[in-house]
């Protein structure tokens, strides 16, 4: 079976833009959550999704947010880009959305900001 | 807040060497433990976890005992392989969802 997957592997853009990023979960896995990984640093919640619902919800701000549809893939969204949003964006899915479910995380998108 | 604190790195260690990686943590509630392992160029692995005090987690060699009474959840493997060096990440839930707190991560380097 496939594994959680994302698009693109590598993004570069520059301050002020926006990006999207994808992710499709294990088949049959209705969970996905979103995590930065600042290099050197432990991964940080963003968000989690349900059934299309937000669960959960990081200390990041606005310009952050994220989408799940039917088919139970995913977006995370990034408004106005900042330096400091350099960083690698995993994406973990579970078949349910209890706290002790195990989370298969993807390779991640590397994003660069310039 | 939740929080997880384990002790930095770099760990170097000669091959079938014992491996303790200490990991403490600090939660409301009843926190879930685990423990992540990413590979050089691979994803996030869970290697093994424990959700309730006393338990063991255990997988591929490493285990871990879920200590509530020193908010604990050392990871431990008797003889470590070339093939274990990688990063390895503690972590915790205690929430409804699906929030896990992650350490900072501890890199293990085993020569041979």
């Amino acid at each position: 079976d496939a594994g959680v997957t994302q698009s693109p592997t590598h993004l570069i853009k520059t301050r002020g833009q926006h990006v999207t990023l994808r992710c499709s979960p294990i088949s049959g896995h209705k969970s996905v959550s979103w995590y930065q990984q600042v290099l050197g640093q432990g991964p940080q919640f963003i968000f989690q999704y349900y059934e299309k619902e937000e669960r959960g919800r990081g200390n990041f701000p606005d310009r952050f947010s994220a989408r799940q549809f039917p088919n139970y893939s995913s977006e995370l969204n990034v408004n106005a880009l900042l330096l400091g949003d350099s960083a690698l964006y995993l994406c973990a899915s579970s078949s349910t959305s209890v706290s002790t479910d195990t989370q298969y995380f993807g390779p991640g998108t590397r994003l660069t900001v310039l | 807040g939740n929080s997880v604190t384990q002790m930095e790195g770099p760990v170097t260690l000669s091959e079938e060497a014992f491996l303790t990686i200490n990991c403490t943590y600090t939660a409301t509630g009843y926190p879930s433990l685990f423990w992540y392992v990413q590979y050089p160029g691979e994803g996030l692995q869970l290697l093994l976890k424990a959700t309730k005090a006393d338990d063991k987690g255990s997988n591929k060699g490493f285990e871990a005992t879920y200590r509530k009474e020193t908010t604990s959840f050392h990871l431990e493997k008797g003889s470590v392989q070339v093939s274990d060096s990688a990063v390895y990440f503690c972590a915790l839930n205690s929430g409804g969802y699906q929030k896990v707190t992650f350490g900072t991560g501890t890199k293990l380097q085993v020569i041979p």
